[in-house]
C-alpha cells in the first residue's frame, strides 16, 4: 500500500523568502501522480502543482517548485517569494495510475507567513 | 455551477441522530469522491461514484455511513447514529474521467461537530 508522510506539521517562513515543505512516499509502482494541494482557512482544497512519475524535469508554477527525487521517493514543495496569502495548509498526495479511487495524502503541513 | 458546492456549511448534531450531506459536483464531472478530514489529519478517502458504475464503498468506516448518488449529479453522504468519533470536515470533490490524473476539483466541505 502507499503511504505518505510529510514529516513537518508546522513550518514558518518570513515574507518574501523561500521555504521548503517536505514529502516522502512509498510506492512499489513505476507509475503515479504527485501532487500539491493548497488547504486555506476556507477549507477548499486548491491544487498547487501536479508532478506525473515518468518525468524527470521538476514541475514549476510561478513561486511553486518541486524537487522530485524518484529514487528517494521524495517530493518537496518550494515557495519562492512567500507572500501573506500562502498561509495554509498544504496537503501532499500521490495517485496511483492503476486505480481510480486511491489518492492517498499525508497528515499536512501547517504553513505560517510572517510579514 | 461553476464550482463543487457542498451543504450544510456547518452542522451540529446530538449524538445518535442522522445526518445527511450534500455535494454537488461540477456539471459535466462523471467522478465524485468523499473524504473524511479528522483534525490534524490527512483526508480519509470514503467512497468514488463514477458514472453509472457501482461506487466502490472500501472506505467507508462503518455501516453507518452511506451514500447515494442520483442521476450522476448530486450526490448524499449519510451518517446514522453519529457518534463523537464522526465529527470532522466531510470534503467532496469531483473531476471529469478524462482529467483524473490531473487532480480534483474540491468543494468547501461540511463541517460536522457532535456532541
Amino acid at each position: 500500500a502507499q503511504t505518505v508522510t510529510q514529516s513537518q506539521p508546522e513550518m514558518s517562513v518570513q515574507e518574501a523568502e523561500t521555504v521548503t515543505l517536505s514529502c516522502t512516499y512509498d510506492t512499489s509502482e513505476s507509475d503515479y501522480y504527485l501532487f500539491w494541494y493548497k488547504q486555506p482557512p476556507s477549507r477548499q482544497m486548491i491544487l498547487v502543482i501536479r508532478q506525473e512519475a515518468y518525468k524527470q524535469q521538476n514541475a514549476t508554477e510561478n513561486r511553486f517548485s518541486v524537487n522530485f527525487q524518484k529514487a528517494a521517493k521524495s517530493f518537496s514543495l518550494k515557495i519562492s517569494d512567500s507572500q501573506l496569502g500562502d498561509a495554509a495548509m498544504y496537503f501532499c498526495a500521490y495517485r496511483t495510475e492503476y486505480n481510480n479511487n486511491d489518492m492517498r495524502f499525508g497528515a499536512g503541513t501547517r504553513l505560517t507567513v510572517k510579514p | 455551477g461553476a464550482g463543487v458546492s457542498q451543504s450544510p456549511s456547518n452542522k451540529v448534531t446530538e449524538k445518535g441522530k442522522d445526518v445527511e450531506l450534500r455535494c454537488d459536483p461540477i456539471s459535466g464531472h462523471t467522478a465524485l469522491y468523499w473524504y473524511r478530514q479528522s483534525l490534524g489529519q490527512g483526508l480519509e478517502f470514503l467512497i468514488y461514484f463514477q458514472g453509472n458504475s457501482a461506487p466502490d464503498k472500501s472506505g467507508l468506516p462503518s455501516d453507518r455511513f452511506s451514500a447515494e448518488r442520483t442521476g450522476g449529479s448530486v450526490s448524499t453522504l449519510t451518517i446514522q447514529r453519529t457518534q463523537q468519533e464522526d465529527s470532522a470536515v466531510y470534503l467532496c470533490a469531483s473531476s471529469r474521467q478524462s482529467y483524473l490524473n490531473y487532480g480534483y476539483t474540491f468543494g468547501s466541505g461540511t463541517r460536522l461537530t457532535v456532541v
